[in-house]
């Protein structure tokens, strides 16, 4: 069955310390793969995806994330965390179906805390 | 161009009362999803559609619960005889195609006292 973990349930960074959040997926086919990130009581708004091509990609508030297929990973990382940046962050995995279905599988979220 | 539009944003029901949530898609998307977030359980998928027609309902309870999505108008996700255990963040998002990329709207928090 599709799935999609990260690991790190609650992570605490200092303002301008760099930052990589985890996220393995589990999915027989080439995978779609998002970020999103969450602030309290908010939606989600979407950082990044990757669908195909270069598998290090951009998105916005700074953050990049990379594919890497043999570890059926995309991490996501900034250089520098600025305390806006404190909020929860999905890994989502797109899964189509034959029957013409779409839906997005989000692993757990990791809450970032960022320290003055 | 607004973004996805969900109402209300809170919504407190008593046991055994219906609740309806509604979601305006982005200008342009036919494309619409629902999602439940519950308290340490995370963000599950519930049921996608497009204009008139369900594409893939299995992500929603067998009772008490629907979804719409009509020619004219906004998606409605109704639930019926509420109870305790569906209180919970509701979201819906929209797309303009498949395999894309869904936005998100800022959801639904259900309370049932």
């Amino acid at each position: 069955a599709q799935s999609v973990t990260q690991p790190d349930i609650h992570i605490t960074v200092s303002e301008g310390a760099s930052l990589e959040l985890r996220c393995n997926y589990s999915y027989g086919a080439t995978p779609y793969l998002f970020w999103y990130v969450q602030s309290p009581g908010q939606g989600l708004q979407l950082l990044l995806k990757y669908f195909s091509g270069d598998t290090l990609v951009q998105g916005i508030k700074g953050f990049e994330a990379e594919f890497k297929r043999s570890q059926s990973s995309f991490n996501l990382r900034k250089p520098s965390v600025h305390w806006s940046d404190a909020a929860e962050y999905f890994c989502a995995v797109g899964i189509s179906t034959q029957g013409g279905s779409e839906k997005l599988v989000f692993g757990k979220g990791t809450k970032l805390t960022v320290n003055p | 161009n607004a973004g996805v539009m969900q109402n209300p944003r809170h919504l407190v029901r008593r046991r055994g009362q219906e609740a309806r949530l509604r979601c305006s898609p982005m200008k342009g998307h036919s494309h619409v999803y629902w999602y439940r977030q519950l308290p340490e359980e995370g963000l599950k998928f519930m049921v996608y559609l497009q204009k008139e027609n369900i594409i893939d309902e299995s992500g929603m309870p067998k009772e008490r619960f629907s979804a719409e999505f009509p020619k004219e108008g906004p998606s409605i996700l109704r639930i019926q005889q509420v109870v305790r255990g569906d209180s919970a963040a509701y979201f819906c998002a929209s797309s303009p195609n498949v395999a894309t990329e869904q936005y998100f709207g800022p959801g639904t928090r259900l309370t049932v006292t």
